[in-house]
């Protein structure tokens, strides 16, 4: 069963501009990280933000975490068209297990 | 060595044969996993290893059947498999038991099941 829901599924924006996707899920979870995939390729992390944390930043990318609606977002700015690829959430819900469940995903396209 | 390689990259099989998709990793992480993934899906969890023994079984058919050799090594045996079972098979690692931490994922095996 799939923890996150994102939105939107897809998402086609102009180099240079921001792009922000989001990620719901459905019960409490230790910690949220988010995962970036080319095409047919494996996953790369890209940050992690604990339950107790509501912001991280990293280079270009924001996330933010709020547990009292259980969604998080992730903002890319600034986007390249490196930056295309599919944008997955994971979740670890439950404690000790350390078992990640990914979200829907969002395709992002970013257009030169 | 911050990499997980995954052999075969791509596998072509019937569904009478038997064959075995392997991930190797040599960062020293005692938690390793199997993820399969549909085209426009995402990861589906399907086993975690945790030293080297078997932690986490996502209810998947015993046509799929994993091994942990050594801290080092997954492999994932395959038999008797059916059309739908066609997917990109990922193999993962992470550094530590305790404690949050992220995943590193190889390349993935494409399987096809004719």
């Amino acid at each position: 069963s799939q923890q996150g829901e994102e939105d939107p599924q897809a998402l086609s924006i102009q180099e240079g501009e921001n792009a922000t996707m989001n990620c719901s899920y459905k019960t409490s979870i230790n910690n949220l990280q988010w995962y970036r995939q080319n095409s047919g390729r494996g996953l790369v992390h890209l940050i992690l933000i604990r339950s107790n944390e509501r912001e991280k930043h990293s280079g270009r990318l924001r996330v933010t975490l709020d547990t009292s609606k259980k969604s998080s977002s992730l903002l890319i700015t600034a986007s390249r068209a490196a930056d295309t690829a599919s944008y997955f959430c994971a979740t670890d819900f439950t404690s000790g297990t350390y078992k990640y469940i990914f979200g829907t995903g969002t395709r992002l396209k970013v257009l030169a | 060595d911050t990499e997980v390689t995954q052999t075969p990259k791509h596998l072509v099989m019937g569904m009478t044969n038997k064959k075995s998709l392997k991930c190797e990793q040599h960062m020293g992480h005692r938690a390793m996993y199997w993820y399969k993934q549909k085209a426009k899906k995402p990861p589906e969890l399907m086993f975690v290893y945790s030293y080297e023994k078997l932690s986490i079984n996502e209810s998947v058919p015993s046509r799929f059947s994993p091994e942990c050799p050594n801290s080092s090594l997954l492999n994932l045996h395959l038999h008797a498999l059916q059309p739908e079972d066609s997917a990109l098979y990922l193999c993962a690692s992470r550094p530590g038991i305790l404690g949050p931490g992220e995943l590193f994922f190889g390349e993935g095996s494409r399987l096809t099941v004719l």
